[in-house]
């Protein structure tokens, strides 16, 4: 069954830090370009970043609201995803889903994970 | 900009169709979109792609009452047949070089 299951989410303080694992079943990993969104309560979707394969070089990118703060790795012996969250704010709150990218649209999406940031 | 637009709210009668708009900002209006499903207290879900030809690819195990077409910067998604479970929030979804895009997403509502 191909599958996403995030986790690691919970309470955090303002400026604290948080890792997010997703951890991938069911596909080739490695070919994948990987995935993290969000989502406020009752709001829509908002795109975190995304990572290339390693085919593909790689690389990343963030939206404008997490650039700087927030990196994305992924782990391909492990077939598992990585977001840390570092110098978190109030605004960061929400549920984390990852999403995979096969072939060439996102098409696989976790159950997510939530993240609270709150003093 | 890379923007994409939703009507907030539609709502139609169980058993009849109804079409969704996504429209795609000035100066992309040839870009595909992806389609996306979240019922309920639940994850997104893939449902389809629509190219600006307006074909469309749908995504594994969605039925063929789930369709999609375009014409110029408007995508469309239908769905015919309206099931209790198709009601449900229905985000579009666009892509450029090192960006992703959400549209605001449209809460179906199926009396």
């Amino acid at each position: 069954e191909v599958q996403l299951v995030e986790s690691g989410g919970g309470l955090v303080k303002p400026g604290g830090s948080l890792r997010l694992s997703c951890a991938a079943s069911g596909f080739t990993f490695s070919h994948a370009w990987m995935y993290w969104v969000r989502q406020t309560p009752g709001k829509g979707l908002e795109w975190v970043g995304r990572i290339k394969s390693k085919t593909d070089g790689e690389t990343t990118d963030y939206a404008v609201p997490v650039k700087g703060r927030f990196t994305i790795s992924r782990d391909d012996s492990k077939n598992t995803l990585f977001l840390q969250m570092n110098s978190l704010e109030t605004e960061d709150t929400a549920i984390y889903y990852c999403t995979s990218n096969r072939f060439g649209v996102m098409d696989i999406w976790g159950k997510g994970t939530t993240v609270n940031v709150s003093s | 900009q890379l923007v994409l637009t939703q009507s907030p709210s539609a709502s139609a009668s169980l058993g009849a169709s109804v079409t969704l708009t996504c429209t795609l900002s000035t100066g992309h209006t040839t870009y595909a979109i992806v389609w996306h499903q979240q019922q309920p207290e639940k994850g997104p879900r893939y449902l389809m792609k629509v190219n600006s030809d307006g074909s469309h690819t749908n995504g594994d195990g969605i039925p063929d009452r789930f369709s999609g077409s375009s014409s110029g910067a408007e995508r469309y998604l239908t769905i015919a047949s309206l099931q209790s479970e198709d009601d449900a929030d229905y985000f579009c979804h666009t892509w450029g070089t090192g960006i992703e895009v959400f549209g605001g997403g449209t809460k179906l509502t199926v009396l």
